[in-house]
């Protein structure tokens, strides 16, 4: 069955960079959009970024565009979120998600635990 | 951008009633994209339902979606102990991707 591995999470500075890394098996991860999507404290769900199967198309939520960068490697099976210039407000748990792709944007169907990024002095 | 209003904020039933959920879009939502997520505690959410109305892999009959346009609903025909959770709805028929603000299961 699918899994989603994250790593990667911790504390950091503010505008510090930490990358989070993401181990899928048990599915075809070449073919398969990727996301992360993050949810703050008691808040709600965001997608944060999501990258095409080849890894040409990706999209990023303003709230991040500039200072994080989603990457892929196919043939390890893994995706990446680097991030830098970190602010408070990005202090969530960060899910790695598989994707499927909907001519617009993709829905979210297999979800990774999670990895917390706390951003704090 | 399309915003999602969830409601009720918080339900509250009791184990074997119906619950209805209901997620309202800014503007019309292309071809019915939208989607259903469950979360527990301290748990990822889980998909239930995608394209409106089509059940993910695995998710029990009791859950149902239904709905076009600006409007959605996601009903439970039978509370189990297990479906007390917040339920989130999502669209992506538009960019940029946006969830509703959640509405949540409560035991009565």
């Amino acid at each position: 069955q699918a899994q989603l591995v994250e790593s990667g999470g911790g504390l950091v500075r503010p505008g510090g960079a930490l990358r989070l890394s993401c181990a899928a098996s048990g599915f075809t991860f070449r073919n398969s959009y990727m996301s992360w999507v993050r949810q703050a404290p008691g808040k709600g769900l965001e997608c944060v970024a999501y990258i095409s199967d080849t890894g040409s198309r990706r999209y990023y939520a303003d709230s991040v565009k500039d200072r994080f960068t989603i990457s892929r490697d196919n043939d390890n099976e893994s995706v990446y979120l680097h991030m830098s210039s970190l602010r408070a407000e990005d202090t969530a748990v960060y899910y790695c998600t598989r994707a499927p792709f909907r001519v617009v944007g993709p829905f979210f169907d297999k979800w990774g635990q999670g990895t917390l990024v706390a951003v704090s002095s | 951008e399309i915003v999602l209003t969830q409601s009720p904020g918080t339900l509250s039933l009791s184990r074997g009633e119906r619950a209805t959920l209901s997620c309202r879009a800014s503007q019309s939502v292309r071809s019915n994209y939208l989607a259903w997520y469950q979360q527990k505690p301290g748990q990822a959410p889980r998909l239930l339902i995608y394209n409106a109305s089509s059940r993910g892999t695995g998710i029990p009959d009791r859950f149902s979606g239904s709905g076009s346009g600006t409007d959605f609903s996601l009903t439970i025909s039978r509370l189990e102990p297990e479906d007390f959770a917040v339920y989130y709805c999502q669209q992506y028929g538009s960019s940029p991707l946006t969830f509703g603000g959640g509405t949540k299961v409560e035991i009565k």
